[in-house]
């Protein structure tokens, strides 16, 4: 999962199985949240988000829970595949009148053949 | 529709010299931000724009400086650089319509490598 720090957490997958990848936010005031995949030199790209008043939302291969009670997220990715490998920042949104997005340090995920 | 469109892709500065990463969006958007990250971590919120002529800062917004003098364009300036500002660079923009059930999606550029030595 993602912390703070210098190291940035790794997740290896098998091609094919499912990952899930977990991130803890700070803020109980923050009502949504974004999930950003961020490949090799690239910036990030946007993949699923959910506000505060849904548990899940699915999109395609991805599946988000949220759980308030502990301020913890999780992205669930179907049947990994070679192109998933990347970073994978979580995002909460601050309730201030700038909607600022407050990054979390990213877990990289490796998909191995 | 290009998106977010950041130059330079690289650039390698000497300590003290001064330059501008440009950035533009062509998607009308009103939001506009600047992060940077560095090796192995998350976006730090350098300064962002709510719309043409307003500017705010961000967490880490020493020893920069910014404008936005039209929605397009967000060029962020660097002042007498430093080693503390090798880093890359990422411009960001969003359309909030406010309201709640808004969302505020923020799109990113490719990034500008700097290295000042």
């Amino acid at each position: 999962g993602e912390s703070v720090g210098l190291h940035l957490p790794t997740l290896s997958v098998q091609e094919g199985d499912n990952s899930i990848i977990n991130c803890a936010y700070s803020n109980s005031a923050s009502d949504y949240f974004i999930w950003y995949k961020q490949e090799s030199g690239k910036g990030p790209q946007f993949i699923i988000d959910i506000r505060s008043n849904m548990d899940k939302r699915q999109g395609q291969r991805v599946t988000v829970l949220l759980n308030k009670t502990v301020k913890h997220l999780s992205l669930q990715i179907a049947a990994t595949q070679p192109g998933d490998s990347a970073v994978y920042f979580c995002a909460e949104h601050s309730s201030g009148s700038a909607r600022q997005l407050t990054f979390g340090s990213g877990t990289q995920l490796t998909v191995l053949p | 529709n290009a998106g977010v469109t950041q130059t330079p892709k690289f650039r390698i500065l000497k300590i003290g010299q001064s330059m501008t990463l440009q950035c533009t969006q062509d998607m009308n958007h009103n939001y506009m931000y600047w992060y940077r990250q560095d090796p192995g971590m998350g976006l730090k919120l350098i300064y962002y724009s709510v719309g043409a002529g307003i500017t705010d800062k961000g967490e880490v917004p020493n020893g920069y400086n910014v404008s936005r003098s039209t929605t397009e364009d967000f060029p962020l300036r660097l002042e007498l650089a430093a080693p503390s500002q090798t880093s890359v660079y990422f411009c960001a923009s969003s359309h909030w319509a406010g309201g709640v059930d808004a969302k505020n999606i923020q799109y990113f550029g490719a990034g500008t490598r700097l290295s000042v030595l």
